[in-house]
């Protein structure tokens, strides 16, 4: 079956430390994207890539990173900078073929700072 | 910031009611789409409405969509258990050149609650 795997699905990071939250999909879509939801609120765009090779940083890039080496995979890096990095964080992707396509979204990773 | 703004924030109904939310946004989109998310959970593509568009539907969702008045509306008739979960609208807008770059915009969403 098509879909975006995330994992893990729980993560706790230490105060310092570097986390790596991994996507992968096998939906052959171009544009993948990462976002960022606190309790009870909408979601706030990271970075997103429409590309192989090329990302964007989205509206709270501070403190995180990304790459995009294949088409399938899109991995975020928490970094220490991040100050307050507790949140649900969302991968999803579409094709980029036309502009009115919906997104497709994981299952989402929980980071927690311990 | 928030280009869109759904109204309620929570919604609470009885299952065989419908339920009815609003979405607000403010510059020029391209597309408006409504999601759900159950608790926990990733969102799950319901519905996308371009903005040529005034009316759309999709089994028991009908969504409309007033580009003049920047405001959207999901209606969900026949509620049941099921559909309790947060729904979102987001909405896709153009870039300097005016062709889409795909990203979207997301409200803070309405919580359902549909009471058996």
């Amino acid at each position: 079956d098509g879909g975006i795997t995330q994992s893990p699905k729980y993560l706790f990071r230490k105060e310092g430390q570097n986390v790596t939250l991994s996507c992968e999909q096998n939906l052959n879509h171009d544009a993948m994207y990462w976002y960022r939801q606190d309790p009870g609120q909408g979601l706030r765009l990271i970075y997103y890539s429409q590309i192989v090779n090329d990302f964007q940083k989205g509206d709270i890039a501070e403190g995180y990173s990304v790459s995009r080496e294949k088409k399938e995979s899109f991995p975020l890096t928490v970094t220490s900078a991040q100050k307050n990095p507790t949140a649900f964080y969302l991968c999803a992707s579409r094709p980029t073929t036309g502009p009115n396509y919906g997104y497709t979204f994981g299952s989402g990773t929980r980071l927690t700072v311990v | 910031s928030q280009q869109g703004e759904e109204d309620p924030q929570a919604l609470s109904i009885q299952e065989g009611e419908n339920a009815t939310m609003n979405c607000s946004y403010k510059t020029s989109i391209n597309n408006l789409q409504w999601y759900r998310q159950n608790s926990g959970r990733g969102l799950v593509h319901l519905i996308l409405i371009r903005s040529n568009e005034r009316e759309k539907h999709s089994g028991r969702l009908r969504v409309t969509l007033d580009t003049s008045k920047k405001s959207s509306s999901l209606l969900i008739t026949a509620s049941r258990a099921a559909d309790t979960a947060s729904y979102f609208c987001a909405t896709g807008s153009f870039n300097a050149g005016g062709t889409s770059y795909g990203k979207l915009t997301f409200g803070q969403g309405t919580i359902l609650t549909v009471h058996p």
